[in-house]
């Protein structure tokens, strides 16, 4: 079992205003880095997949950052929106499963 | 990508009682999930859905209390048998190529034991 810790557990943020939220896992056995966008009564919605050391995506206003040889990933939202509201989940696969961390509430207030 | 369905979306049961809950799948895939989320808790892997064999089940979890139908490729059945509150959760199926691949998950059901 893997233990993946994201922090904070929760954030309440201004409308325009940037943020960041972390996702750490152990680096042994590292396979991949998975976030999702989690709205209330929704599916979970994938973010990204990252696997490779130093990887960096970007979807719109959202970006993430992944360190495998220190085992921690980076979420980032520029110029936040209410619709940005959701709860950020990250998980750790080590080519078995999915570890899943307790997740990352976001509320940005209008 | 998969877009998958849920029913019910939320049930409030009786302590004893047992719910099924039911995932469907638009499109034929390799692997199906059941996850949970206790209030407070990261989710969970249950069980892995094998069609037309019984379930791998996680550490923890029992074929008794989460029995497992999967009788195709695009459906799976969770139940949760003799409920207790401590089974109050979201339960969420998800779908995949493989089990460290990319999941796509279904809405959730909250389940409520009084």
């Amino acid at each position: 079992i893997l233990n993946v810790e994201q922090s904070p557990q929760s954030l309440h943020v201004q409308e325009g205003d940037s943020t960041n939220f972390t996702c750490s896992f152990p680096s042994s056995n590292f396979y991949a880095l998975h976030w999702y966008r989690w709205e209330t009564a929704k599916s979970p919605e994938a973010l990204f997949v990252m696997t490779l050391n130093g990887d960096e995506k970007k979807k719109g206003r959202i970006s993430a950052t992944l360190n495998t040889k220190e085992g921690y990933s980076y979420l980032y939202i520029k110029g936040s929106q209410p619709e940005d509201s959701a709860t950020y989940l990250c998980a750790s696969a080590d080519g078995n499963q999915f570890y899943f961390g307790t997740g990352t509430s976001l509320t940005v207030i209008p | 990508s998969a877009v998958i369905s849920q029913k019910p979306s939320r049930d409030i049961c009786q302590r004893g009682t047992s719910l099924t809950i039911q995932c469907q799948v638009d499109s034929q895939v390799t692997m199906m999930f059941w996850y949970r989320q206790q209030p407070g808790q990261s989710l969970t892997l249950i069980a892995t859905a094998n069609q037309g064999s019984e379930a791998t089940y996680e550490s923890g979890f029992v074929i008794d209390k989460f029995p497992i139908s999967r009788p195709n490729l695009t459906f799976s059945t969770l139940t949760v048998s003799n409920m207790s509150p401590e089974d109050s959760s979201i339960y969420l199926c998800s779908a995949g190529t493989n089990r460290a691949g990319e999941q796509y998950f279904g809405p959730g059901t909250r389940l409520t034991v009084t």
